[in-house]
């Protein structure tokens, strides 16, 4: 069964960039699905950060795309996230899941069907 | 517009029925874009409750069920259990965000 475990700064100070990786275990990144960011503010709803497939084609909100990168690292079987330019606004927990279905109901069907625990991240100064 | 709509809470007693509603529009359930729920129990991560509208995950309850017509969807409980208790969001495509748009969830209590 495929593990995602997200990992990086628990603390990031205004203006700099929140940098996290999500290491995926028992399930190849290479293989025929898409991988995701998701944040979550304390005491609010989901928001989708970015999507990739491990080809590097990537997916991003437009609310945060000026702002936002997704990378892929095949031999590490691990994705990333940067996120620059922070403000208090980014505090969140932020989430890495798998984006399955897409095989059968291309990319406009995923759905998050694996989610690391999570990573709280807070910016203050 | 990107924004799927639901009601912040809703409660039920214990074996009850109860549904959760999701509104989109054109933009994403509307042009037939699969919705999908998830549950998200206190201080967890969310898991995928249904997917494709309609289908339950191995491991799901066949007591959760979902539906969808035209621009909206519905999250269905029945025999509510306290173990229900949790937080449940819709999701489905935009073609605005051209990527995954959430609802903004909705808080179960079950009394």
């Amino acid at each position: 069964q495929v593990q995602l475990r997200e990992s990086g700064p628990g603390l990031v100070k205004p203006s700099e960039t929140l940098s996290l990786t999500c290491a995926v275990s028992a399930y190849s990144i290479s293989s025929n699905y898409y991988w995701g960011w998701i944040r979550q503010p304390p005491g609010k709803g989901l928001e989708w950060i970015a999507t990739i497939f491990h080809s590097g084609s990537t997916y991003y909100n437009p609310s945060l795309k000026s702002r936002v990168t997704i990378s892929v690292d095949t031999s590490k079987n691990q994705f990333s996230l940067n996120l620059n330019s922070v403000t208090a606004a980014d505090t969140a927990v932020y989430y890495c899941a798998r984006l399955g279905g897409t095989l059968l109901r291309g990319f406009t069907g995923g759905y998050f069907d694996s989610w690391g625990q999570g990573a709280l991240v807070t910016v203050s100064s | 517009q990107s924004v799927l709509t639901q009601p912040p809470s809703v409660s039920g007693a214990p074996g009850q029925r109860v549904t959760i509603s999701c509104t989109g529009s054109t933009s994403n359930i509307g042009t037939g874009f699969d919705v999908q729920w998830y549950q998200q129990l206190p201080g967890t991560a969310p898991k995928l409750l249904i997917y494709g509208n309609n289908n339950r995950p191995s491991g799901v309850p066949d007591r959760f069920s979902g539906s969808k017509s035209g621009t909206s969807a519905s999250l269905a409980i029945t025999g509510l259990q306290a173990e229900d208790e949790a937080d449940y969001y819709c999701q489905s495509y935009d073609t605005s965000l051209s990527g995954s748009l959430f609802g903004g969830g909705t808080k179960l209590t079950v009394l």
